[in-house]
């Protein structure tokens, strides 16, 4: 157990909707990275918080969104859903955002099937 | 953004033989290369890390060489067990440490 938790496990959904996955990183963790997983492919990173502010931006869509809120939680919300959205979205925290940042862990993902 | 490549996609062993995973990257200001492994169902999770002032790292069958110069790095498994059969991704991260880039990831298989 990583101690990064997400919700929804799996998540079944029609294009057009919108889904709001959430995270909770280990405790004392100050940083959240989003990551998204398709099918046989690798991480493809999609957006950094630290404390609660923006770090950094990977290939995250417009119709994407997060967010990190002052308990450090973390909710990545996914709008105006198409069929190329069904993915495995990992969340992963790190204690800093610097030169110390060494080993991100990963929660278990949240599957998202978008029918 | 940084250009991370990973060979071969899949690597298949016998029980008992080495695997050697490679990947190659971009920008020569990166200087933290981890390995993640990521079981069936489960989040990747770290086995070995080499930090860019250092050339080899060992732990038990695992080991991590870098050559800086040619910008490439590998990931070496000894006495393969079943038990190591999983995805293998690497990651390149930059300076400031925001941005952690992932291989394609290798998904190796020990054979019994």
């Amino acid at each position: 157990d990583s101690g990064v938790t997400q919700t929804p496990k799996h998540l079944i959904t029609a294009t057009g909707q919108r889904v709001t996955l959430r995270c909770s990183p280990r405790s004392g963790d100050l940083s959240v990275y989003w990551y998204q997983q398709s099918l046989d492919q690798g991480l493809q990173f999609l957006i950094q918080y630290y404390n609660g502010e923006e770090r950094a931006k990977g290939n995250i869509l417009e119709r994407f969104s997060a967010q990190q809120f002052p308990d450090l939680h973390s909710e990545l919300n996914l709008s105006s859903l198409e069929l190329g959205d069904s993915a495995l979205y990992f969340c992963a925290s790190s204690v800093d955002a610097g030169p110390n940042t060494g080993e991100l862990f990963f929660g278990e993902g949240s599957r998202l099937t978008v029918l | 953004g940084e250009n991370v490549e990973q060979h071969p996609s899949t690597l298949s062993v016998q029980e008992g033989d080495s695997a050697v995973i490679k990947c190659t990257y971009s920008d020569s200001a990166s200087n933290y290369f981890p390995w993640y492994k990521q079981e069936l169902g489960k989040g990747p999770q770290l086995i070995i890390d080499i930090r860019s002032n250092v050339g080899e790292k060992k732990d038990q069958r695992i080991a991590v060489t870098l050559n800086k110069t040619a910008k490439h790095f590998s990931l070496h498994i000894t006495e393969t067990q079943p038990e190591d059969s999983a995805v293998y991704f690497c990651a390149v991260v930059g300076y400031n440490f925001n941005k952690f880039y992932f291989g394609s990831g290798t998904k190796l298989n020990v054979k019994p």
